[in-house]
């Protein structure tokens, strides 16, 4: 089973749209850490932010937020006010603290802000 | 401060052929990673190492090997390379796992297997 689950393949928006890209997990520990990912176009992977069980604050740098619900096991990224430089692979991922040696990365959300 | 880095950036490979994909990282991180991605795949996790001399197989081990004889070093080896391996490599390397420190990554490996 998929640990980290990131349902939107593709998302295409108009710049200065805002955009939540989805992320949903599935762990037993009750420490665990949350983490996106960026990959732009020339193919680096970016790290964004990091998330431990115990905070579920949500998180705002810049045009960037993050939700984290522990209710519904998701940690979703929001971009508000999208520029064509956000136009990447987003991933989400997770590292499980008593029970991993892996880090559980799921399957990318392929944005693309169209000018 | 180089950070993870990773050699060749790009190779090609004829079927069957061998070679070894280098990784290097300064951070003195105890764990180490190899993924591969591919289109829709996301990143794959190929084997890991938690500490010099410790190795593991992830997700997608077959066909590959991996030693960690330093705590710097992590090079991951095909053996008989296929073209279903063509892919991108990318090397990790991390304070730990279990932990809230991010895996830092190289810039990756295109590999193409002909």
């Amino acid at each position: 089973a998929q640990k980290v689950t990131q349902a939107q393949t593709e998302i295409s928006v108009v710049e200065k749209e805002d955009v939540t890209l989805d992320c949903v997990y599935e762990t037993r520990d009750t420490t665990y850490y949350l983490f996106w990912y960026k990959q732009p176009p020339s193919g680096e992977l970016v790290f964004l932010i990091r998330r431990n069980s115990f905070d579920e604050q949500n998180e705002i740098s810049g045009r960037y937020s993050w939700n984290f619900q522990k209710s519904t096991s998701s940690f979703n990224f929001t971009i508000t006010a999208s520029q064509v430089v956000d136009s990447a692979v987003y991933f989400c991922a997770l590292s499980e603290a008593l029970t991993g040696n892996q880090f559980y990365f799921g399957t990318g959300t392929s944005l693309t802000v169209i000018p | 401060n180089a950070g993870v880095t990773q050699t060749p950036k790009f190779q090609v490979l004829k079927t069957g052929q061998s070679m070894t994909l280098q990784c290097a990282q300064d951070m003195n991180h105890e764990y180490m990673s190899w993924y591969r991605q591919d289109p829709g795949m996301g990143l794959r996790l190929i084997h890991y190492s938690v500490g010099a001399g410790i190795t593991d197989q992830g997700e997608v081990p077959n066909g590959y090997n991996v030693s960690r004889s330093t705590t710097e070093d992590f090079p991951l080896r095909l053996l008989s390379a296929a073209p279903s391996q063509t892919s991108v490599y990318f090397c990790a390397s991390s304070y730990a796992t279990g932990s809230n420190q991010p895996q830092h990554f190289g810039d990756g490996t295109r590999l193409s297997i002909l």
